[in-house]
């Protein structure tokens, strides 16, 4: 178990839907990144998010979009989906500084029929 | 950027050895390496500092050369819990990116 934690595990949803997907970082770690993995594809970056401020982007639609709550927890909003955004997302903590070292989510897989 | 790491793809025999490697353009301030099995979560494995250190996990280790953005992770005497895919990621300036992935499969 990494420690850290993201709902739902699973998410069936239509095309054209909303969905939010939720994140809680391991304790004592600020930083949050968030990841993209199609089937049998690499680990896209979408955004990273230290202490509550956006620190470094990657390739994240504009339909897309994610926050840092003062908590820490961390949310992916995907809009107007597409079958295309089908995918396993994966959330990520680190301290954010030093050393660091990703700790990953068991993710959350999405399916858009 | 991403990093370039190569092979793509890797069958062996249990007992056999492997080498992954990993480049990037850019001045690295560490090499992160991890695990991916099929529909589970990247596993941390190590990291390595920029210095040209290397270390050491079990029967895997890794080097960075500094000088060159590249690092190699070794995996000696192949295990068939060693299958999954092997993920480089590199660090500049708090900002990690990661390879497309080295899919290693041990057979027995």
């Amino acid at each position: 178990d990494s420690g850290v934690t993201q709902t739902p595990k699973h998410l069936i949803t239509a095309t054209g839907q909303r969905v939010t997907l939720r994140c809680s970082p391991r304790s004592g770690d600020l930083s949050v990144y968030w990841y993209q993995q199609s089937l049998d594809q690499g680990l896209q970056f979408l955004i990273q998010y230290y202490n509550g401020e956006e620190r470094a982007k990657g390739n994240i639609l504009e339909r897309f979009s994610a926050q840092q709550f003062p908590d820490l927890h961390s949310e992916l909003n995907l809009s107007s989906l597409e079958l295309g955004d089908s995918a396993l997302y994966f959330c990520a903590s680190s301290v954010g500084t030093g050393i660091n070292i990703q700790y990953f989510g068991a993710g959350t897989r999405l399916s858009v029929l | 950027q991403q990093p370039v790491q190569s092979p793509q793809a890797v069958i062996l025999r249990e007992g056999e050895d492997a080498v992954i490697n990993c480049s990037s353009s850019k001045a690295l301030y560490s090499v992160h390496w991890y695990r991916q099995k099929h529909g589970e979560a990247p596993v941390f494995l190590m990291i390595l500092l920029k210095g040209g250190e290397q270390k050491g996990h079990d029967k895997i280790s890794a080097s960075f050369n500094e000088k060159k953005q590249q690092s190699s992770l070794y995996l000696t005497a192949s295990q068939l819990s060693y299958s999954g895919t092997y993920f480089c990621g590199t660090e500049t300036n708090n900002d990690m990116r990661f390879g497309a992935g080295t899919r290693l499969t041990v057979k027995p």
